[in-house]
């Protein structure tokens, strides 16, 4: 079975600050995928990054970038010089590839942050 | 950009009514999902389908649930008799095939289940 263990249920920061979300996992899945989505109040799930488990660069995209420590099995998600519009709920989730194609994600419980102007 | 689209936005039904909710996934997408998220809560996977079957399935996924692709764009969840307990925020997703492309699940703006 998998699972993600997001500990911070909210974050305060400070508009342009550096933010970073803290995801661990666990599964025994030799190859998995993880995955960040943001939801905003408006409740819809947007992709923002993604990290395979046998990539050897930590992925980034914009803003975006996932610090990846395979060994720790944690994927904490940074997200440099916040802004107003990063307050959302933030969910880490991972994809095992034990089904083929079509594995269910596995979410976390989600970190609510809010930017502070 | 190509996107997810989900009909209807909101539904309201009685308990014990049949509910409907359609889908229409990325068009070169081959793999299909459901998932749901009770308010307040994570989101919790539901169903998988690809090449007209289900793939995988959650043990939330239970008899009263079932998944169709009537046409070549649609992709529907149908609650047979809803609990209150079926109240909840439904979101369809898709994603191309692994291994070999990107396996990245994009959401559509999902449909807000209301029974009363």
């Amino acid at each position: 079975a998998q699972k993600i263990t997001q500990t911070q249920p909210g974050m305060f920061v400070q508009e342009k600050e550096a933010v970073t979300l803290d995801c661990t996992y666990d599964t025994s899945d030799p190859s998995y995928g993880l995955f960040w989505y943001k939801q905003p109040s408006s409740g819809e799930m947007i992709f923002l990054i993604y990290q395979g488990s046998y990539d050897q660069q930590n992925a980034t995209e914009g803003r975006y970038s996932l610090n990846f420590q395979k060994a720790r099995k944690s994927a904490n998600l940074v997200i440099s010089a916040s802004q107003l519009g990063d307050s959302a709920m933030y969910f880490c989730a991972m994809r095992g590839h034990s089904g083929g194609g079509a594995d269910g994600l596995t979410f976390g419980k989600g970190t609510h942050l809010i930017i502070q102007p | 950009e190509p996107e997810v689209t989900q009909t209807p936005s909101h539904q309201v039904t009685q308990m014990g009514q049949e509910v409907i909710l359609r889908c229409v996934p990325i068009s070169n997408h081959l793999y299909f999902y459901w998932y749901r998220q009770i308010l307040g809560q994570k989101v919790e996977f539901l169903v998988s389908f690809y090449n007209n079957e289900i793939s995988e399935k959650s043990e939330i996924f239970d008899d009263q649930f079932s998944v169709e692709r009537p046409d070549g764009s649609n992709f529907t969840l149908k609650i047979r008799s809803t609990k209150l307990e079926d109240s909840a925020m439904y979101f369809c997703a898709s994603s191309q095939p692994y291994p070999g492309t990107e396996e990245t699940q994009y959401f559509g703006p999902g449909t807000r289940l209301l029974v009363l």
